[in-house]
C-alpha cells in the first residue's frame, strides 16, 4: 500500500514568515496526526484528526499554528507568523486499529522547516 | 502524565557486537509499548510492538520484552550490523487511546 505522503521535505523561511505543510494519509485511515520534532528530541503530538473532527489539539500554539483536515482525508498544518523556535521537522502520521487493539501509527518522511 | 525514559545516546558499538537499549514507562493503565526506529534522512518506521505484560515483539533480528514488573520495554540485538545505524525511539499508548508518547531517542553507530 502508498505510505504516508508530506510535501515540501524542505523549507527555509524568514521569522515572521508564513508556511504550511501538506499530508495525505494512506487510504483507509481514519486518524490523522502532526508530531513536531526539534533536532535531539523525540516527536511531540500537536494534534490529532478523527476523520475531519479535531480529537487532541492540546499542546497546538494556536496563537500561530492551525491544521484543518477537509473532507476527512488530506489534511494541512500551516504556521503564521513563524518564529526560530519553530524549527523542526513536521510529522504526519495516520493509523488504523490492529489485532489486540493496538493502535500502530505510520509516519510520512516528514517535513523539514528551518526559520532564519 | 504519561512518559518514557530512554538511555542517553549516542550508543558506538562494533559490528557483531551485542545492543541493548534502555526504555522505562510511567503509565496510568495497560499501555501498549513500541520500538520506532528512524534512518537518516528518513521517517519514523516501526521496528516491533508489544501489547501485554510478558510480550516479546520482534522484528529484523531485534527483540524486547514487555516487563510490567519493571515496567520497562528494553531493545536488543544479539549482533549489530552497520545497516542499523539509526535512531530509535520508544514508545507508548496508553489503554485505547490514540495518542503516541515518545522516549528522547537513542542515537546507535555500528563502526566496522
Amino acid at each position: 500500500e502508498a505510505g504516508v505522503a508530506q510535501s515540501p521535505r524542505y523549507k527555509i523561511i524568514e521569522k515572521r514568515q508564513s508556511v504550511a505543510f501538506w499530508c495525505n494519509p494512506i487510504s483507509g485511515h481514519a486518524t490523522l496526526y502532526w508530531y513536531q520534532q526539534i533536532l535531539g528530541q523525540g516527536p511531540k503530538l500537536l494534534i490529532q484528526f478523527q476523520n475531519n473532527g479535531v480529537v487532541d489539539d492540546s499542546q497546538l500554539p494556536k496563537d500561530r499554528f492551525s491544521a484543518e483536515r477537509l473532507k476527512g482525508v488530506d489534511s494541512t498544518l500551516k504556521i503564521q507568523p513563524a518564529k526560530l523556535e519553530d524549527s523542526a521537522v513536521y510529522l504526519c502520521a495516520s493509523s488504523s486499529r490492529g489485532i489486540n487493539g493496538a493502535n500502530v501509527l505510520t509516519f510520512g518522511a516528514g517535513s523539514r522547516l528551518t526559520v532564519l | 502524565g504519561d512518559s518514557v525514559t530512554q538511555m542517553e545516546g549516542p550508543v558506538t558499538l562494533s559490528e557483531e557486537a551485542f545492543l541493548t537499549i534502555n526504555c522505562t514507562y510511567t503509565a496510568t493503565g495497560y499501555p501498549s509499548l513500541f520500538w520506532y526506529v528512524q534512518y537518516p534522512g528518513e521517517g519514523l518506521q516501526l521496528l516491533l510492538k508489544a501489547t501485554k505484560a510478558d510480550d516479546k515483539g520482534s522484528n529484523k533480528g531485534f527483540e524486547a520484552t514487555y516487563r510490567k514488573e519493571t515496567t520497562s520495554f528494553h531493545l536488543e540485538k544479539g549482533s549489530v550490523q552497520v545497516s542499523d545505524s539509526a535512531v530509535y525511539f520508544c514508545a507508548l499508548i496508553t489503554g485505547g487511546g490514540n495518542k503516541l508518547t515518545f522516549g528522547t531517542g537513542t542515537q546507535l553507530k555500528v563502526e566496522l
